[in-house]
């Protein structure tokens, strides 16, 4: 099992460019999560899908868009990046029952210039 | 809402010395409750959970953790801490469904010889 792989590792961006972060699960988890993580305030969570077909918002939407392409897989897509969407970005799984913890990905070092 | 409150932002040990990283939670319920350790440049990984029966639960790499529900805390400890434990944990609180965790902001630790 490869968990949760994440593609790319690292990213450099022009202001106003757009792409698209890529995260698969091999644990037929139910749930898939993205968030990012800047110095000092922890992990904030963007979107995420309780299940296939659904998405909802996070703590802090704007300026990113998700797809829940099929059970395994859940793309971030930043339309217009900007300097303030320099971060690094995980993406995480879980299982159905409750107690099941989030299992994440390497993630993926943005830097938008 | 949930909340998680890490009161540390940086911890500076010794090798040999034992360690107490302090989490506190809000939130109405019996929570569940996780503890999670980021290496540099790394992801996530789970150290331990809690979500019933013996309030002491041991993790990996000698970690534990005692869920005290009159404090609303869930501290972690190890006996001696090695350099390789040096490392952002972050604590992290869920319930029941697939809702996402809501993470501390993270205790950074540093071993000094």
């Amino acid at each position: 099992n490869a968990g949760v792989t994440q593609t790319p590792k690292f990213q450099v961006l022009k202001t106003g460019q757009s792409m698209t972060l890529q995260c698969a699960q091999d644990m037929n988890h139910n749930s898939m999560y993205w968030y990012r993580q800047d110095p000092g305030m922890g992990l904030r969570l963007i979107y995420y899908s309780a299940s296939e077909g659904t998405t909802d918002k996070g703590e802090v939407p704007n300026g990113y868009n998700v797809s829940r392409l099929n059970k395994r897989e859940f793309s971030l897509r930043l339309e217009s990046a900007a300097p303030s969407q320099t971060s690094v970005y995980f993406c995480a799984s879980k299982g159905g029952s409750s107690y099941n913890e989030q299992f994440f990905g390497p993630g993926t070092r943005l830097t938008v210039l | 809402a949930q909340s998680v409150t890490q009161p540390d932002i940086h911890i500076t040990v010794s090798e040999g010395a034992s360690l107490e990283l302090r989490c506190n939670y809000s939130y109405g319920a019996t929570p569940y409750l996780f503890w999670y350790v980021q290496s540099p440049g790394q992801g996530l990984q789970l150290l331990l959970k809690y979500f019933s029966g013996d309030t002491l639960v041991q993790g990996i790499k000698g970690f534990e953790a005692e869920f005290k529900r009159s404090q609303s805390s869930f501290n972690l400890r190890k006996p001696s801490v090695h350099w390789s434990d040096a490392a952002e944990y972050f604590c992290a609180v869920g319930h029941s469904g697939n809702t996402p965790l809501v993470f501390g902001k993270g205790t950074r630790l540093s071993v000094i010889a």
